[in-house]
């Protein structure tokens, strides 16, 4: 089954201060594609990446990076110089897979940006 | 612009009645989906549809109920069998090009007094 763990549930930082949040998944298949949400107070949920399982470069995008390292089954988002505005709720999905293209969430991680 | 409109944003009704949320897409996408959240927690599946006539159960289908009549709307129905409809509710729609990419609309708050 595919299943995810984001290990940390609150982060509290200063704004400016770098802040990685952890992913671990599992899952059996060879090719499946791994995705990140945003979810800000407003509630609405709003894709961040998706990253296929061939490709393991990282990717930036403006402050946010990805480290997807398949030898330990980790895709890490980095948020560097954070802002109040990252203050959010971030979901981490199991892998979808052509099996199972049902997404799934957990509780995510609640990251707090203090000014 | 494209997007999914979900509406009405807060949602009030009284315990016993039948409620329906609405969420329309202009993306042309073929899937959608319902999803539920409660506080301080993930989202869960409730129904979903990948073309238009059909849709399954999701995880936590008992008390709701939906239709897929036309590609750009899924409305959901909260039932009075519902037991705790109290929740914050969310549409998503998806297409295969995309390898299944939900985007979500705003989503709905309903309150059930």
């Amino acid at each position: 089954a595919q299943k995810v763990t984001q290990a940390q549930t609150e982060i509290s930082v200063v704004e400016k201060e770098d802040v990685t949040l952890d992913c671990v998944y599992e899952t059996r298949d060879t090719t499946y594609y791994l995705f990140w949400y945003k979810q800000p107070p407003s509630g609405e949920l709003v894709f961040l990446i998706r990253r296929n399982s061939f490709d393991e470069q990282n990717e930036i995008s403006g402050r946010y990076s990805w480290n997807f390292q398949k030898s330990t089954s980790s895709f890490n988002f980095t948020i560097t110089a954070s802002q109040v505005v990252d203050s959010a709720v971030y979901f981490c999905a199991p892998p979808l897979t052509g099996a199972n293209s049902k997404l799934t969430f957990g509780k995510g991680i609640t990251l707090s940006v203090r000014p | 612009d494209g997007g999914i409109t979900q509406s009405p944003k807060y949602l009030f009704r009284k315990e016993g009645q039948n409620v329906t949320l609405s969420c329309e897409q202009n993306l042309n996408h073929d899937a959608m989906y319902w999803y539920r959240q409660d506080p301080g927690q993930g989202l869960r599946l409730i129904y979903y549809s990948q073309i238009v006539n059909d849709f399954q159960k999701g995880d936590i289908a008992e008390g709701y109920s939906v239709s897929r009549e036309k590609k750009e709307s899924f409305p959901l129905t909260v039932t009075s069998a519902q037991k705790n409809p109290t929740a914050f509710y969310l549409c998503a729609s998806s297409i295969p090009r995309e390898r299944d990419t939900q985007y979500f609309g705003p989503g709905t708050r309903l309150t059930v007094l």
